[in-house]
């Protein structure tokens, strides 16, 4: 039972315009969601976060939106730079938890 | 420089023959976690530690065995390695109640 979905495979963006990644949950005690980037040959890196608390949280050109009720969250890029170019992993935990779950992971290619 | 280091990198053996992936970090963490990744499968955890002798299983351990015997080291063995074994490896640790893992780079393991 995949409670941290990605439905996005890959996306390509142009450079300079917004990219969006999206990511989906089932499980309704996760209250801390995380980003995570990873390029080849390299351990996946922390990007950035949201509590449930909050709707939003930005910071530079990366923002997390969470949608409680949906159970959905994004993260938008802008502008999209080549750098940017990479698998974004969304995870999330519980209150009190220790374990991150992940979902499938969203390749983003940013496009000269 | 604070980091998670895992060994080797790259591994490829034979069907049976037992193997351990060693897992070190340097930030005095207590929770480490052994991740396997997977295309369209995402992240998913083996096995976890929240401490020097505490282990458990994580949502796929069938093959797998760890320990945790001293705070910075977490070796993931497998005992009798398969061709179904064959993935990207990741080690992470973090602080207990910590936000978010540090990921080593990875151990890219083939069994044939």
């Amino acid at each position: 039972d995949q409670q941290v979905k990605q439905n996005s495979p890959s996306l390509s963006v142009q450079e300079g315009r917004i990219s969006i990644l999206n990511c989906d949950y089932t499980n309704s005690m996760f209250d801390y969601f995380l980003w995570y980037k990873k390029y080849p040959a390299e351990g996946p890196t922390f990007l950035i976060s949201i509590s449930s608390i909050k709707d939003k949280n930005e910071d530079g050109r990366f923002t997390v939106f969470l949608n409680k009720s949906a159970k959905h969250l994004s993260l938008h890029i802008v502008p999209s730079q080549p750098g940017d170019s990479a698998v974004y992993f969304c995870a999330a935990k519980g209150q009190g938890a220790q374990k991150l779950v992940f979902g499938q992971g969203t390749r983003l290619t940013i496009n000269p | 420089e604070a980091q998670v280091t895992q060994n080797p990198r790259y591994l490829i053996t034979v069907t049976g023959k037992k193997l351990t992936v060693t897992c070190s970090q340097n930030m005095n963490h207590e929770y480490m976690s052994w991740y396997r990744q997977d295309p369209g499968l995402g992240l998913r955890q083996i096995y976890y530690s929240m401490n020097v002798e505490v282990t458990d299983k994580g949502d796929v351990p069938e093959g797998y065995k760890v320990s945790r015997k001293e705070k910075r080291n977490f070796p993931l063995i497998l005992e009798s390695p398969s061709p179904n074994q064959t993935s990207l490896y990741f080690c992470a640790s973090s602080l207990l109640g910590g936000s978010g893992y540090t990921f080593g780079s990875g151990t890219r393991l083939t069994v044939v």
